[in-house]
C-alpha cells in the first residue's frame, strides 16, 4: 500500500529555515517523480516543487532560490529544505507522488500534510 | 488569483446532476494540456478523482466524470450523494509558468 507521512513542520520566525520530511512506503521515492504542494489556511492548492527520478528539480517562482527539494534513497524519504522563510509561506505542505510524466503531471497519492507557520 | 478559474461554490440536491467548470487559457488547457481533478474532504488531504481529462483511478465511482473542450474543462456528478460534499480542484500544466497549476477550488454543497 502506498503511504507517505510528512514531518518537520512548526513555527519559525521570518527569515528562518526549516526542513520538511516525507517518509514513503509501498514504492521507491528515487524511482518516482515526487512533488510538494502547499495550501495556505483557508486557501487553494499551490504547486511548490517537483523532482524527477533522475534528479532534475523544478520550482514555482514564489520559492525559487529559497527552497530545495531532495531525496534520500536509503531512507526512502523526500525532503524540502526551506530558507529565508516569509509569512506568505505559511501553509500546510503536502508531499505527493506524481502519477504522470511531462507535461501531464498529476498527483496520484498524497501525504496527510504538515503545517508550517512563519510568524514573529 | 489562480491561473485556472473555478466557481467558488455550487450546490445540488441528492440525486441531481451537477457540474463544476474550470476555465484556463492558451498557455494551459487551451494548449492541449490534460486536466485533472481532486476532491478534498474537510480536514483531509486532496485525493485524485479524475486524471487525463476523463480517467478515473481505481475505486472512484463512475458517477464522477470529466470532460475538456477548448480552454475549459468540467467535472460532472451524476446522482449527487451527501458524501460528495467537499472542495474540488482542477489542475493542469502551464507552459508560461513551466509547472503544474491549480484552480481556486469549488465548494460543493449537497442540499
Amino acid at each position: 500500500e502506498v503511504q507517505m507521512v510528512e514531518s518537520g513542520g512548526g513555527l519559525v520566525q521570518p527569515g528562518g529555515s526549516l526542513r520538511l520530511s516525507c517518509a514513503a512506503s509501498g514504492f521507491t521515492v528515487t524511482s518516482s517523480y515526487m512533488s510538494w504542494v502547499r495550501q495556505a489556511p483557508g486557501k487553494g492548492l499551490e504547486w511548490v516543487s517537483l523532482i524527477y527520478s533522475g534528479g532534475s528539480a523544478f520550482y514555482a517562482d514564489s520559492v525559487k532560490g529559497r527552497f530545495t527539494i531532495s531525496r534520500d534513497n536509503s531512507k526512502n524519504t523526500l525532503y524540502l529544505h526551506m530558507n529565508s522563510l516569509r509569512p506568505e509561506d505559511t501553509a500546510v505542505y503536502y508531499c505527493a507522488r506524481v502519477g504522470g510524466r511531462y507535461p501531464t503531471y498529476y498527483f496520484d497519492y498524497w501525504g496527510q500534510g504538515t503545517l508550517v507557520t512563519v510568524s514573529s | 488569483q489562480s491561473v485556472l478559474t473555478q466557481p467558488p461554490s455550487v450546490s445540488g440536491a441528492p440525486g441531481q446532476r451537477v457540474t463544476i467548470s474550470c476555465t484556463g487559457s492558451s498557455s494551459n488547457i487551451g494548449a492541449g494540456y490534460a486536466v485533472h481533478w481532486y476532491q478534498q474532504l474537510p480536514g483531509t488531504a486532496p485525493k485524485l478523482l479524475i486524471y487525463d481529462n476523463n480517467n478515473r483511478p481505481s475505486g472512484v465511482p463512475d458517477r464522477f466524470s470529466g470532460s475538456k473542450s477548448g480552454t475549459s474543462a468540467s467535472l460532472a456528478f451524476t446522482g449527487l450523494q451527501a458524501e460528495d460534499e467537499a472542495n474540488y480542484y482542477c489542475q493542469s500544466y502551464d507552459s508560461s509558468l513551466s509547472g503544474p497549476v491549480f484552480g481556486g477550488g469549488t465548494k460543493l454543497t449537497v442540499l
